[in-house]
Parts: structure tokens; C-alpha cells; sequence
């Protein structure tokens, strides 16, 4: 059973600094990995895609890896800014579900000016 | 188009009563999921569809729980006698081929 983790559940750090996310999870056969950003209340926006025969992508300061075989995606931010405050998740898509994803808990990620 | 829409934003109703949500997804989308989310918690997949096709339903899904999309495009969502615990974020979302879901806001219930 696929099974997604993402440690620390909650990150402060001061602004301008980089900093990196991480998300594991326990079966390589996947299709693909999400990276999303949550504001409280509100829903979710997809902000990386990566596909299972992909590195990694990249999107402004925003840059993620996929390491299948060691089962662990980051998600690197550059530059940080108070803006970025929000709860970061990532979700897979196995090769045994018909479009379902699996999700992490999500890093609660709070930037201090 | 402006996204993926859900009505209402927030529901609260009374134990046993049956509630309906309804999401309209982005147009050019012939993909829709539901998720339930609750406080601290990863969203939790609850069914999808293609087009009008009910392809996948999860088995956490009680029989309580009932979802179309009629014409292929817009969706709703049935609760029927709610339960306490039903009380989540109730979140669609909508995709093409590629995959990138996007997201509506979500329905809030509150079940007294």
C-alpha cells in the first residue's frame, strides 16, 4: 500500500532564505508526482507536476526533484518571501489506481519578514 | 473561464439530513474528482469521473454517498443522513489529459 510522508510538518524560516521540502513515499511505480500549495480555507493549486520519467521541473523560484528509485521528492524554493506562507503538499499517482492520488499531511511552511 | 466552482461555500446542517454540492469544472476538462479533506490532513479521494462515466469510487465511500455528472459537465456531490463525521472540506477538482488538477475552493460542512 503506497503510503506518502512529509517531514517537518511545519517549517519557519526568515525571509530570503532558501529552503527545501521534502516528501517520500514507500512504492516507485508511480505515473506521476504533484506538488500543491494550500492557503487556510481555501482549496488547492497544483504547482509542479512531475512525470515518472522526469527529473525534475522547475517554475519561477520554485524548483522539484523526483528520485523514484530512493522514493523522495523536494521541492526547493528560492528566495523566500512571506507570500510563500502557506501548507505545501505533495500527492503521487500509482500505477494501480485509475487517477487516484495518494497525499502527504503537507508542511506547514511560514516565512517571518 | 475562471476556474473550477462549488456551491455553497460553507453548509452546515443537522444530523440525519441529506445535503447535495454541486462543482462546475473548468470547460475544457473532461475530468472531475471529489476529495474530503479534513483539519491537518491530506485530502482523501472519494470518486472520479470521465466525461459521465463514474470510473472510480473509493471503497471508503459509504453507501451514504452518491455523485453524477450528468451531461459530462457539471457535478454534484449527495450526502445522505449525514453523520458528525462527515464534517470535512468536501473539494473538486478537474484535469485534461495531462493531468494537472485544478482545484475549486471547497464546500465546509458542519454536521450538528
Amino acid at each position: 500500500k503506497q503510503e506518502v510522508t512529509q517531514i517537518p510538518a511545519a517549517l519557519s524560516v526568515p525571509e530570503g532564505e532558501n529552503l527545501v521540502l521534502n516528501c517520500s513515499f514507500t512504492d516507485s511505480a508511480i505515473y506521476n508526482l504533484q506538488w500543491f500549495r494550500q492557503d487556510p480555507g481555501k482549496g488547492l493549486t497544483s504547482l509542479l507536476l512531475i512525470q515518472s520519467s522526469q527529473r525534475e521541473q522547475t517554475s519561477g523560484r520554485l524548483n522539484a526533484s523526483l528520485d523514484k528509485s530512493s522514493g523522495r521528492s523536494t521541492l526547493y524554493i528560492a528566495a523566500s518571501q512571506p507570500g510563500d506562507s502557506a501548507t505545501y503538499l505533495c500527492a503521487v499517482r500509482p500505477f494501480n489506481s485509475n487517477y487516484q492520488l495518494i497525499w502527504g499531511a503537507g508542511t506547514k511552511l511560514i516565512i517571518k519578514p | 473561464d475562471t476556474g473550477v466552482s462549488q456551491d455553497p461555500r460553507h453548509k452546515i446542517t443537522k444530523r440525519g439530513q441529506n445535503v447535495t454540492f454541486r462543482c462546475d469544472p473548468i470547460s475544457e476538462h473532461n475530468r472531475l474528482y471529489w476529495y474530503r479533506q479534513t483539519l491537518g490532513q491530506g485530502p482523501e479521494f472519494l470518486t472520479y469521473f470521465q466525461n459521465e462515466a463514474q470510473l472510480e469510487k473509493s471503497r471508503l465511500l459509504s453507501d451514504r454517498f452518491s455523485a453524477e455528472r450528468p451531461k459530462g459537465s457539471f457535478s454534484t456531490l449527495e450526502i445522505q443522513r449525514t453523520e458528525q463525521g462527515d464534517s470535512a472540506m468536501y473539494l473538486c477538482a478537474s484535469s485534461s489529459v495531462n493531468e494537472k488538477l485544478f482545484f475549486g475552493s471547497g464546500t465546509q460542512l458542519s454536521v450538528l
